[in-house]
Parts: C-alpha cells; sequence; structure tokens
C-alpha cells in the first residue's frame, strides 16, 4: 500500500534561510509525488509534482523537490524563506485509482 | 479554464441537525470528485470519490453520506450531525490528465456545537 511520511509536525525558519520540508514515500507502483501548499482556511494549491520525468522538479513560489528513489524520498525545498512562506504543506503519493494518499503536514513558520 | 466552488464557506450547526454541502467543477466534463475531512491538527482524509454520476465510492463509514446528481455536483450531506463532524471539508477533482493531480476547492468550515 502506497502511504506518505513527513518529518517534523512543525518546522521554524528565519526569513532569508533555506527552507527544508521532508517527506518520504512508500509505493508498491512507480509514485507519482506532489506538494501541496494550504494557507489558514483555504483550500489546498498544487506546489509541484513529480511525473517520472525530470527527478528535479521546479514549482511556484521558488520551490523545488528531488526525487531520490534510492532514499525514497521527495523533500521539499526552498532558498530562501519569505514571510510570505509561513503555511501548511502536504506531501502526498498516488494509489492508482486515481487517489491521493497525504501526509500528515508540515507547518511552516517564519520569523522575521 | 476549470474552476471549482464551495458552499457555504462556514456553517455553526447544532448537533442532530441535518447538513448538506455542496461542491461544483466548471470548464470540464466527467471529472473524478473527491470528499475530504480535515479536522483541527490532522491530515486530510478522504471521505467519499465518485467517477461519474451516481456513482459513489465510501472511503471510511460513518454518518455522513455523498450523492453526484449531476456530472460536476457533488453533494456532502447526513441526516443528524455530531460533535465529531465539527471540520474543514474540502472538495478536490481530477481530470484525467495523466498525472493524477487534485484540484481544491476553497473548502468549507463546519462547526457543531
Amino acid at each position: 500500500a502506497q502511504s506518505v511520511t513527513q518529518l517534523g509536525s512543525h518546522v521554524s525558519v528565519s526569513e532569508g534561510a533555506l527552507v527544508l520540508l521532508r517527506c518520504n514515500y512508500s509505493s508498491s507502483v512507480p509514485p507519482y509525488l506532489f506538494w501541496y501548499v494550504q494557507y489558514p482556511n483555504q483550500g489546498l494549491q498544487l506546489l509541484l509534482k513529480y511525473t517520472s520525468a525530470a527527478t528535479l522538479v521546479k514549482g511556484i513560489n521558488g520551490f523545488e523537490a528531488e526525487f531520490k528513489k534510492s532514499e525514497t524520498s521527495f523533500h521539499l525545498t526552498k532558498p530562501s524563506a519569505h514571510m510570505s512562506d509561513a503555511a501548511e504543506y502536504f506531501c502526498a503519493v498516488n494509489t492508482g485509482f486515481q487517489k491521493l494518499v497525504f501526509g500528515t503536514g508540515t507547518r511552516l513558520l517564519v520569523s522575521p | 479554464s476549470q474552476t471549482i466552488h464551495q458552499w457555504p464557506a462556514t456553517l455553526v450547526q447544532p448537533v442532530g441537525s441535518p447538513l448538506s454541502l455542496e461542491c461544483t467543477v466548471e470548464g470540464t466534463s466527467n471529472p473524478n470528485l473527491y470528499w475530504y475531512r480535515q479536522a483541527a491538527g490532522r491530515g486530510l482524509q478522504l471521505l467519499f470519490y465518485s467517477v461519474g454520476i451516481g456513482q459513489i465510492s465510501s472511503e471510511v463509514p460513518q454518518n455522513l453520506s455523498a450523492s453526484r446528481p449531476q456530472d460536476r455536483q457533488f453533494i456532502l450531506s447526513s441526516k443528524k450531525l455530531l460533535l465529531s463532524d465539527s471540520g474543514f471539508y474540502l472538495c478536490a477533482y481530477y481530470r484525467d490528465s495523466g498525472s493524477y493531480e487534485q484540484y481544491f476547492g476553497p473548502g468549507t468550515r463546519l462547526t457543531v456545537t
């Protein structure tokens, strides 16, 4: 069965610092992987997706993620955090049957 | 372009009252539709999904139900709400892009008192 583990329910960084949000997946089929962002009281917005093309995927707002099959990881990074990046981030993997399984989320806190 | 709507945006209902949340999608046909619940401090729980009119799959047994009366309309209902039904309800759709991503509506905040 497919699953996603997000390490760290909260991550705190200073403005301008590197952002690293961790995601490890388990999948019995070639995975499609996704990162979504959720701002308070809003729906989820797709940040980026891995669909077996390039292993380094660039998304919106300066975020990128690298698919590492050997480590079963798909960590999200951004070189320099901005106050507006404060939100909750969800990693997800396809299960087949056109369904996604989501991680429990990581709340990113950005301090000035 | 595709858009997804949910209403109401917020709802406060007493225990034991009925519930009806609506989700509609524009700009696409025959999408897969999904209902998720997000409880405070927890991730997303898939409640129902539908691959076509009248076709509903339930992921979690509970006192909620879903219906799809039209191609682009998805309704979440309950006959009698419980306190545990409080949460943020999200509707999403998938269109056959080959890569499985789902697009989410703005959500409905339900508080059961």
